[in-house]
């Protein structure tokens, strides 16, 4: 099955910074990758994902890029806010509807 | 619009007892889904359903059983707690076709003591 790694597990970062959080995945077969921002005690948002015939997407401040040779993936937030500051998941499917199959998630920080 | 709803909210069990949880979507979605969120775990797939009347075993089935009630409905039923189940469960909703996003519901805080 798909096994989808996310790095790292902790980032603190300065409000007004740059963040990137990476992900890599084992199913070549996969072709959707989104991204999902869980605030305290809510269940996951999409905020971003990418189907792989786009390499990038970019949405106000953040952005997705892909690298289907490599099989990794990653979100840049620029500008960073503390309302930034969140749990962030990847994860990977190789079809509609079906089953995510999620990375481990990262604590993001924004500090004012 | 409520979107992706699930109750209860908090829940404790004792070891051996039973429980549904339950879920509903108001946005005529076909597929639906069941993950529980362990600390350091991420989300994992228990089981979910394709379409109505179709289930099936995601990563973590083991001591889960699921119904597909109809459209809008997809319940998780621990038929005998234990203590390792103890977790925080998500259900979600896609469209399948349209749209490959899924919908969260706000969880259920489960502790089996």
């Amino acid at each position: 099955g798909e096994n989808v790694e996310q790095h790292p597990s902790t980032l603190s970062v300065q409000e007004g910074d740059s963040a990137v959080i990476k992900c890599t995945y084992s199913d070549s077969a996969s072709n959707y990758f989104p991204w999902y921002k869980q605030e305290l005690g809510k269940g996951p948002q999409l905020i971003i994902d990418i189907r792989s015939n786009v390499g990038e997407k970019k949405d106000q401040r953040i952005a997705v890029t892909l690298n289907k040779t490599a099989k990794h993936f990653s979100l840049h937030i620029t500008e960073t806010q503390p309302e930034d500051s969140a749990v962030y998941f990847c994860a990977a499917s190789y079809y509609s509807g079906y089953a995510l199959n999620f990375g481990k998630g990262t604590s993001l920080l924004v500090t004012p | 619009n409520a979107g992706v709803t699930q109750t209860p909210k908090f829940q404790v069990l004792k070891t051996g007892q039973s429980m549904t949880l339950q879920c509903a979507q108001d946005m005529n979605h076909n597929s639906m889904y069941w993950y529980r969120q362990d600390p350091g775990m991420g989300l994992r797939l228990i089981y979910y359903s394709a379409s109505e009347g179709t289930t099936d075993k995601g990563e973590v089935p083991n001591g889960y059983n699921v119904s597909r009630l109809n459209k809008r409905e997809f319940s998780l039923r621990l038929e005998s707690a234990a203590p390792s189940q103890t977790s925080v469960y998500f259900c979600a909703s896609s469209e399948a076709t349209a749209s490959y996003e899924q919908y969260f519901g706000p969880g259920t805080r489960l502790t089996v003591t």
